[in-house]
């Protein structure tokens, strides 16, 4: 079936490392990913997206692969900041409407 | 912020009653999409609405219906509530019915008790 996981439940950093954050994803078809960040009672914040005809795409402070290969994403979080301690879930998306498919989430905790 | 407004933010229902959600999307969206979200765990997609029409619906019973208007806000209805319903409901607007660039709500916190 499809599906859409993380390798890491937690992860811990101290503030300035720079963070990664995997998800593994089962379905080759899928053409479309995001990754989401989630604080404590909000909803989930669109942090950058990248389809399946890049292998690498960068914002502020993040960068996001995708390896079709061996279906892996990551997130990486440059100077990571105690602001940035959330839960961060991927997301796919494929198929002829727009259902996302989320993974379990990844907490990351930054300690100052 | 998003732009993408729900409400009411916290409700308490009884098992059995029904419940209505609200989302205005963000503007210049044209799809909204629902997710429930369960504590610990990621969103699930209950189903979108584009352009008024209902555009594929995740693994969730009848009982959860929902409706889209004109001006591209949309209602999340609930029949029956069960105890399992407790949960984050979430929504998501986009341009066009792929989800991309969707973004979300704050959520309305449904407790069923």
């Amino acid at each position: 079936g499809e599906s859409v996981g993380l390798h890491l439940p937690t992860l811990s950093v101290q503030e300035g490392d720079n963070s990664i954050i995997n998800c593994a994803y089962s379905n080759s078809a899928s053409d479309y990913f995001i990754w989401y960040k989630q604080e404590s009672g909000k909803g989930p914040q669109f942090i950058i997206d990248i389809r399946s005809n890049m292998d690498k795409r960068q914002g502020q402070r993040v960068t996001v692969l995708l390896n079709k290969t061996v279906k892996h994403l990551s997130l990486q979080i440059a100077a990571t900041q105690p602001g940035d301690s959330a839960v961060y879930f991927c997301a796919e998306n494929k198929g002829s409407y727009g259902k996302l498919t989320f993974g379990q989430g990844t907490i990351l905790t930054v300690h100052p | 912020e998003t732009g993408v407004t729900q409400s009411p933010t916290h409700l308490i229902k009884t098992r059995g009653q029904q419940v209505t959600l609200r989302c205005s999307s963000q503007s210049g969206h044209n799809t909204v999409s629902w997710y429930q979200q369960a504590l610990g765990q990621g969103p699930q997609f209950i189903f979108q609405y584009y352009r008024e029409e209902e555009n594929g619906r995740g693994n969730f019973p009848p009982r959860f219906s929902g409706l889209q208007f004109p001006n591209y806000s949309s209602e999340l209805n609930v029949n029956a509530l069960e105890l399992d319903d407790s949960a984050l409901y979430l929504c998501a607007s986009s341009l066009g019915d792929r989800n991309t660039e969707a973004f979300f709500g704050q959520g309305t916190r449904l407790t069923v008790v």
